[in-house]
């Protein structure tokens, strides 16, 4: 069964800080991962990432793909109180329409 | 330019009723995916209209039905409603590419629904 594990489940840090969160996964027919941010409501699109190796970045935040290892991660520098969220891992299969996504990591970054 | 937008944000029900919710997607965007996402955890896939047709659908029983209509909105309708179904209900839109990599599903801020 396809299946998505992000770790860890959450995590409490202080501003300025970095943070690298994880996001494993097994599914049949690999197409992409997605990062995604949740605060209160929808979740908003971060990276999408399809080849091995190859950074993603975009200000503070970056992220990584090992398809031989298959994980991701995604890292936040310089953490701000504004990065406190869920962070969603998700994965698109081959020949389906659907994200399969993981638990989420729930960060909070205190001043 | 508007993104996704659902409606209601928020509803109440009582076990054995039925609910309809509601999404429009972002402009340009023909596809439209509904997840159920319960407390602490992450999107579960319901389904995905295109063409006004169910595209795929995920393990959830026939008391969830949709619809898509011509100008690519949708309905996700709920039958016989159980305190399971308590939860937050995404929409999620993309626009669909014949080859190439699919482009990002944005989604909208919900609807809450809750069950007494």
């Amino acid at each position: 069964e396809d299946k998505v594990v992000q770790s860890p489940l959450s995590l409490v840090v202080h501003e300025g800080d970095t943070v690298t969160l994880n996001c494993s996964y097994e599914v049949t027919n690999f197409r992409s991962l997605l990062w995604y941010k949740q605060e209160k409501k929808a979740p908003t699109f971060l990276f999408m990432l399809t080849s091995s190796g190859i950074e993603k970045k975009s200000g503070r935040l970056s992220s990584i793909l090992d398809k031989k290892e298959l994980f991701s991660i995604l890292n936040i520098t310089a953490t701000q109180t504004g990065d406190s969220a869920i962070y969603l891992c998700a994965v698109e299969a081959r020949g389906t329409y659907k994200y399969i996504f993981g638990t989420g990591t729930r960060l909070k970054v205190l001043a | 330019d508007a993104g996704v937008t659902q409606s209601p944000t928020h509803l109440i029900k009582t076990r054995g009723q039925q609910v309809t919710l509601r999404c429009s997607p972002k402009s340009g965007h023909d596809t439209v995916s509904w997840y159920q996402q319960a407390l602490g955890q992450g999107p579960q896939f319901i389904f995905q209209y295109y063409e006004e047709e169910e595209r795929q659908r995920g393990n959830f029983p026939d008391r969830f039905s949709g619809h898509q209509f011509p100008n690519y909105s949708s309905e996700l309708n709920v039958n016989a409603l159980l305190l399971g179904d308590s939860a937050l209900y995404l929409c999620a839109s993309s626009k669909w590419v014949l080859t190439g990599v699919n482009q990002p599903q944005h989604f909208g801020d919900g609807t809450r629904l809750s069950i007494l």
